[in-house]
């Protein structure tokens, strides 16, 4: 276990649709990454917030937002959800920039 | 062409065997993680480095920031070996992350 809770694990919702996903990081842990893991893309990073700041931000579309809370847990919320926005959905927490990071269990959503 | 590239893409191995994967990068780096995916979908960190050589139990990862080169070994593999492992690389630039395409590695009893 590393920690790093996801919820939910499974999600299943329809084209057009709006869901957020939620990532409570570990204990101490100032840091989260969001990332998204698809079968044609592989991992791709999507944003990452340290202390409730954006810190750096990779592929993530202007449909998909996130934010990090004074508690530490995170929110990545996707809106407009297209077919191909089906993927794992992975957190990540480490206690500080540079360190090494711990994953949550992941977030599958399917888009029907 | 990608800026993190792996190979092999797959590999097969007998149980005992020593192996090794690399990773190639193209990008100014702050860190280079190695990470396993197990067939489950979960991922563990195995290593973080930007210089210089780490050891945990029978893995072993290297990395030689002039030829922008990284490899993973793994001691005595083992059926429970099997799994996808994964090379990142945290850029210097923005701090984001860039992922290879992962290699496939299965151990046979």
């Amino acid at each position: 276990d590393s920690g790093v809770t996801q919820t939910p694990k499974h999600l299943i919702t329809a084209t057009g649709q709006r869901v957020t996903l939620r990532c409570s990081p570990r204990s101490g842990d100032l840091s989260v990454y969001w990332y998204q893991q698809s079968l044609d893309q592989g991992l791709q990073f999507l944003i990452q917030y340290y202390n409730g700041e954006e810190r750096a931000k990779g592929n993530i579309l202007e449909r998909f937002s996130a934010q990090q809370f004074p508690d530490l847990h995170s929110e990545l919320n996707l809106s407009s959800l297209e077919l191909g926005d089906s993927a794992l959905y992975f957190c990540a927490s480490s206690s500080d920039l540079g360190n090494i990071q711990y994953f949550g269990a992941g977030t599958r959503l399917s888009v029907l | 062409k990608n800026e993190v590239e792996q190979s092999p893409q797959n590999l097969t191995a007998q149980e005992g065997e020593f192996i090794t994967i690399n990773c190639s990068y193209s990008v100014g780096i702050s860190a280079l993680h190695w990470l396993q995916q197990h067939p489950g979908g979960g991922i563990v960190s195995l290593f973080m480095l930007s210089s210089g050589k780490k050891k945990h139990g029978r893995l072993i990862a290297t990395i030689n920031i002039q030829e922008k080169h990284s490899s993973l070994h793994i001691t005595a593999s083992h059926p429970r070996d099997s799994a996808v492992y994964i090379c990142a690389v945290s850029s210097l630039n923005n701090n984001d992350m860039r992922f290879g395409a992962g290699t496939r590695l299965t151990v046979k009893p």
